[in-house]
């Protein structure tokens, strides 16, 4: 079965800040990869997924994400946030081959003013 | 519906007491999922159906939860003698297709907003 490690569990910064989210899984075999995020109060919502192809995938809000197949990485960056990207964010792993996507435990996302 | 609708939004219960939570797939949408997330954590995969059966029910903690989709497309999780440490957000997710390789759209899973559900 896919794992999926996150390597920050709460991250702070400041507007304009840059950000970088670790992701890492395990499993041998091709892999669907996403990022979803939950603003307060809200529901889990789709910011970005990867399938094939160009392993630089750019997402809403200015959100992009880089898969390294050999790190079996899958980071997310954006090069200024904005109050507004305070939120959990989750990545996420599901094989080409099966049905059940995989969470990791999540970052905890506060930008302050 | 445009979205997965999931009722109740909250629903706080005595420790014994037998629940129902309902989700409403986006129409169309043949696979649905159940996650469960506690605070803290990110959501655990509970059962998964394709049409009217459930081809995946590993993630069930115990005999206690059970979940049906009679019509394949409304389904229930039910929870009975409910326990302290079912106190979590449930999650009902759907898609177009579980399993279709490397293409997009079916693959991507669409959330409800959750029923938090709080055993007293």
């Amino acid at each position: 079965a896919q794992s999926v490690s996150q390597h920050n569990h709460h991250v702070i910064l400041s507007e304009a800040a840059s950000l970088e989210l670790g992701c890492n899984y395990s499993y041998g075999g091709t892999v669907n990869l996403f990022w979803y995020v939950q603003y307060p109060g809200q529901h889990l919502q789709l910011l970005l997924k990867y399938f094939s192809g160009d392993p630089l995938v750019k997402g809403i809000k200015g959100f992009e994400a880089e898969f390294i197949k050999s790190k079996f990485s899958f980071n997310l960056r954006k090069p200024s946030v904005q109050w507004s990207d305070t939120a959990e964010y989750f990545c996420a792993v599901k094989p080409t081959n099966d049905y059940k996507l995989s969470f990791g435990a999540g970052t905890t996302v506060t930008v302050r003013a | 519906g445009a979205g997965v609708s999931q009722t109740p939004s909250n629903k706080v219960t005595e420790k014994g007491k037998y629940v129902e939570l309902r989700c409403d797939p986006i129409s169309g949408h043949t696979a649905l999922y159940w996650y469960r997330q506690s605070l803290g954590q990110g959501p655990e995969f509970l059962i998964y159906f394709q049409g009217t059966g459930a081809a995946d029910d590993s993630g069930l903690p115990n005999d206690r939860f059970f979940a049906v989709r009679p019509e394949g497309s409304v389904s229930t999780l039910k929870i009975q003698r409910t326990e302290r440490g079912d106190s979590a957000v449930y999650l009902c997710a759907s898609s177009s297709s579980g399993t279709s390789g490397l293409s997009s759209g079916a693959n991507v899973l669409t959330f409800g907003a959750g029923s938090r559900l709080t055993v007293l």
